[in-house]
C-alpha cells in the first residue's frame, strides 16, 4: 500500500524568506504526486502535480517541487514567501494499485510572519 | 464563480440524530468524492461516485451513506452521528480518474455533534 509522510507538521517562516516542505512517499509501483494547499476555512486547491516527464514541476503562486525517485521524495519549495502563503499544505500520492485514489499526508502548517 | 458548493458550511447535530450534508457542482464532472477531515489530520476518502457507480472505501463505517440523484448533486448521510464523527467533510469532483484529472474541492462542511 502507498503512504505519504510529511516530515514537518509546523513550519514558521519570515516573509520573503524561502521555504521548503518535505514529503516522502512509499509505493511499490509508479506514482503520481501532488501538492494541495488549504487556506483557513476553505477546501483544498491544487498547487502542482507530477505525472511524468521533467522532475521539476512548477505550480501556481510561485511554488515548485522536485520529484526524486531514488529518494522517494517530492519536496515543495518557494524562494520567497508572502503573508498570504500562510496555510496548510498537503502532499498526496496516487498509483494504479490503489485505483488512482489520492492518499494524503498529515499536512504541514506554514505560518508566515512579517 | 463557485464550482463545488457545499451546504451548509457549518452544521450542528445531536448525538444519534440523522444529518445530511449537500454538495453540488457546476463543472459537469462525472466523479464526485466525499472526504472526512478531522482536526490536524489528512483528508480521508469515504466513498466516491463514478457516474452512477458507487464506490465505498473498505474502512468507511456503515453509518455513512451517500446518494447521487443526478450529475450535479451528491449527498452524505450520517444515520446516527457519534461524537467521533465531528469533522470537516469535503466534497470534491474530477473529470475521470483523479490522477490524470485535477480534483476540485468545495469549501467543506464543518460538522459538530453535541
Amino acid at each position: 500500500a502507498q503512504s505519504v509522510t510529511q516530515l514537518d507538521s509546523q513550519v514558521p517562516v519570515f516573509e520573503e524568506a524561502p521555504v521548503e516542505l518535505r514529503c516522502n512517499y512509499s509505493s511499490s509501483v509508479s506514482v503520481y504526486l501532488f501538492w494541495y494547499v488549504q487556506y483557513p476555512n476553505q477546501g483544498l486547491q491544487l498547487l502542482l502535480k507530477y505525472l511524468s516527464g521533467s522532475t521539476l514541476v512548477k505550480g501556481i503562486n510561485g511554488f515548485e517541487a522536485e520529484f526524486n525517485k531514488s529518494q522517494t521524495s517530492f519536496h515543495l519549495r518557494k524562494p520567497s514567501v508572502h503573508i498570504s502563503d500562510t496555510a496548510e499544505y498537503f502532499c498526496a500520492v496516487s498509483d494504479k494499485r490503489n485505483d488512482y485514489k489520492l492518499s494524503f499526508g498529515a499536512g504541514t502548517t506554514v505560518t508566515v510572519r512579517a | 464563480d463557485a464550482m463545488v458548493i457545499q451546504n451548509p458550511r457549518y452544521q450542528v447535530t445531536q448525538f444519534g440524530k440523522p444529518v445530511t450534508l449537500s454538495c453540488s457542482q457546476t463543472l459537469n464532472h462525472n466523479v464526485m468524492y466525499w472526504y472526512q477531515q478531522k482536526s490536524s489530520q489528512a483528508p480521508k476518502l469515504l466513498f466516491h461516485y463514478y457516474d452512477k457507480d458507487f464506490n465505498n472505501e473498505a474502512d468507511t463505517p456503515d453509518n455513512f451513506q451517500s446518494r447521487r440523484p443526478n450529475t450535479s448533486f451528491c449527498f452524505l448521510d450520517i444515520r446516527s452521528p457519534g461524537l467521533g464523527d465531528a469533522a470537516m467533510y469535503l466534497c470534491a469532483t474530477s473529470r475521470g480518474e483523479a490522477a490524470l484529472n485535477e480534483q476540485y474541492f468545495g469549501p467543506g462542511t464543518r460538522l459538530t455533534v453535541t
